[in-house]
């Protein structure tokens, strides 16, 4: 069975401080997907980013940057000088990794962002 | 960019009341999907769906849900007599093949009361 576990059900921080949300995963399967999804108050899932399994390789794109270690079975989530704009539930997600079908993902338990100015 | 369509945005519903949840999802997209998130929760899995059947279930999807593929378009949830915990959101995604593209609708309201 695959699980997600996001320790931090919430975090505070003040503008333009950095931050880290963190993710930590269970799966037997030997390559997977792994997914950071925002979810602002208005409630849709934006898409941040997908990452697979055989790919560890860290990205930065623009404020974000994402460090995944497979021996640690992690995926954190950096924001770098926060925003206020920022403030939202942070969810970590994991998926079998399938080439030519679909599959389910599982998300973590989301981490509530506050960004204060 | 394209989209996946929910409709209703929020629908409120009397226990015991069947209701529908209508998804578009995006057109070369083979492959549907539901979730729910109850209020404050995680979003959870309920069912994948493809080649006009379902190809995945998890435990909360029991019969008193369903889903359909009306026409070539539509994507459908049924919950044939709502109870007042299916009161959440549910997300309705699809993806192409592979998980590459895989996209989530902006989600319907549901409220029991």
């Amino acid at each position: 069975a695959q699980k997600v576990t996001q320790a931090q059900t919430e975090i505070s921080v003040v503008e333009k401080e950095d931050v880290t949300l963190d993710c930590v995963y269970e799966t037997r399967d030997t390559t997977y997907y792994l997914f950071w999804y925002k979810q602002p108050p208005s409630g849709e899932l934006v898409f941040l980013i997908r990452r697979n399994s055989f790919d560890e390789q860290n990205e930065i794109s623009g404020r974000y940057s994402w460090n995944f270690q497979k021996s640690t079975s992690s995926f954190n989530f950096t924001i770098t000088a926060s925003q206020v704009v920022d403030s939202a539930v942070y969810f970590c997600a994991l998926s079998k990794f399938k080439e030519t079908s679909g599959s389910r993902l599982t998300f973590g338990e989301g981490t509530q962002l506050t960004v204060n100015p | 960019e394209p989209e996946v369509t929910q409709t209703p945005s929020h629908q409120v519903t009397q226990m015991g009341q069947e209701v529908i949840l209508r998804c578009v999802p995006i057109s070369n997209h083979l492959y549907f999907y539901w979730y729910r998130q109850i209020l404050g929760q995680k979003v959870e899995f309920l069912v994948s769906f493809y080649n006009n059947e379902i190809s995945e279930k998890s435990e909360i999807f029991d019969d008193q849900f369903s889903v359909e593929r009306p026409d070539g378009s539509n994507f459908t949830l049924k919950i044939r007599s709502t109870k007042l915990e299916d009161s959440a959101m549910y997300f309705c995604a699809s993806s192409p093949t592979g998980l590459y593209g895989y996209t989530f609708g902006s989600g319907t309201r549901l409220t029991v009361v």
